[in-house]
Order: structure tokens, then C-alpha cells, then sequence
């Protein structure tokens, strides 16, 4: 059974203070994994998707990678406008997108 | 203009009552979803309907009836409404049903049953 777990389940940050946030997957057939930024009262809002072991993107202070068990979303020097709660998703051969729970961050000035 | 819309974002009603909410996607996108998320923000999927045929049906209560009159559309109506059904729908959609695609959601439907 497809599966996603996030971790941890919540971080706080001081402003400029690195971290990762990590989701670990089992899925057959991967065709992609997804990170996706929630704010509060919003939508999942999409940031990256990756489709293979060693593929990386980047987007401002937010950098996803992706292994064959598990993707990072290393955040660097970020600020309170980052401040969300991150989820985790993958697509594989049953074409339903299995989220995870979700890291909420937060960043503090 | 907003990608995924739906209507309405706030619904408070009676246990039995029936509700519907609307979803209008402008990205011309051949796939349409619900999701719902708890109150510990976990998003599971409901529907899934490719071309205005259904695709994925998730063991969900019949109580809940999508209906998609086109491929831009997909409306969930809600009968004999329980505590438990509070919870926020969201509706998104994608190119084609293939998981490796991107989906994108709407803004949440935020149903509360009292």
C-alpha cells in the first residue's frame, strides 16, 4: 500500500536558521512526488514536483530532493513569510495522490 | 482569474440537511477531484472524474454524490448530513488522471455540521 510519512510534524525556525523537512514514501510504481505549501484557510499550493532518484529543484529559499525512499525540502535562511504548513504527496500506479500529514513551520523574526 | 474556484467557502447546517457544493475549473484540465481534509489536516481523496466520467470512488458513504455536467465541472452533493461530515472539501484538478501529473486545488469548502 502507498504511503507517505512526514517529518517532524511541526518545526519552529528562528529567521535565517536552516533546516529540511523530510517525507518518506513507499509507493508502486513512482510517477512523481509532490511538495505542496497550505496556508491557513487556503488551498494546498503547489511548489515542486519530482519523478526520479537524484532529480533536485529549487524555487527562492526552498530546495527539494528526491531518493528512492524518501525527499527532502531544505529551506534556506528563511523568513516568517514561509511560515506554512508543508505537505508531501506521491502518485504512483493506483493514479491516486497519497499525502502525507504534513510539517507545519514556523518561522519566527 | 482563479484556476480551480468553488462556492461555497463557508457552510454552517443542521445534521439531515442536504448541501451541495459547486467546482469550476478554467485550466482545461481533463481531470477533476475532491478531497477531503480532517481536522488534523490529513487530505484523503473522495472522487476522481476523467472527461466527466468517474474514475475513483474511495469507499466513501453514498450520502455523498458527485456529479460532473462537463469536464470543467464537478459538483459534490451531500445528503442527510452528519457530525462527522464536517471537515473541509477541497476540489482540484489535472491534466489527465495519470498520478504523475500536477494537481492543482481550489481554496476549500469549510463545512461544519451542528
Amino acid at each position: 500500500e502507498d504511503q507517505v510519512t512526514q517529518s517532524p510534524e511541526a518545526l519552529r525556525l528562528q529567521e535565517g536558521e536552516s533546516s529540511s523537512l523530510n517525507c518518506s514514501y513507499t509507493v508502486s510504481g513512482l510517477r512523481g512526488l509532490f511538495w505542496y505549501r497550505q496556508d491557513p484557510g487556503k488551498g494546498p499550493e503547489f511548489l515542486f514536483t519530482l519523478y526520479s532518484a537524484g532529480e533536485e529543484k529549487e524555487k527562492e529559499r526552498l530546495k527539494a530532493t528526491l531518493t528512492k525512499k524518501e525527499s527532502f525540502l531544505h529551506i534556506t535562511a528563511p523568513k516568517p513569510e514561509d511560515s506554512a504548513t508543508y505537505l508531501c504527496a506521491v502518485g504512483g500506479a493506483t493514479n491516486k495522490l497519497i499525502f502525507g500529514t504534513g510539517t507545519l513551520l514556523a518561522v519566527q523574526p | 482569474d482563479t484556476a480551480v474556484s468553488q462556492t461555497p467557502k463557508y457552510l454552517v447546517t443542521q445534521m439531515g440537511n442536504d448541501k451541495s457544493i459547486k467546482c469550476e475549473q478554467n485550466l482545461g484540465h481533463d481531470t477533476m477531484y475532491w478531497y477531503k481534509q480532517d481536522s488534523k489536516k490529513f487530505l484523503k481523496i473522495m472522487f476522481s472524474y476523467n472527461n466527466k466520467e468517474l474514475i475513483i470512488n474511495e469507499t466513501v458513504p453514498n450520502r455523498f454524490s458527485p456529479k460532473s455536467p462537463d469536464k470543467a465541472h464537478l459538483n459534490l452533493h451531500i445528503n442527510s448530513l452528519e457530525l462527522g461530515d464536517s471537515a473541509v472539501y477541497f476540489c482540484a484538478s489535472s491534466r489527465d488522471f495519470n498520478s504523475g501529473n500536477t494537481i492543482y486545488f481550489g481554496e476549500g469548502s469549510w463545512l461544519t455540521v451542528v
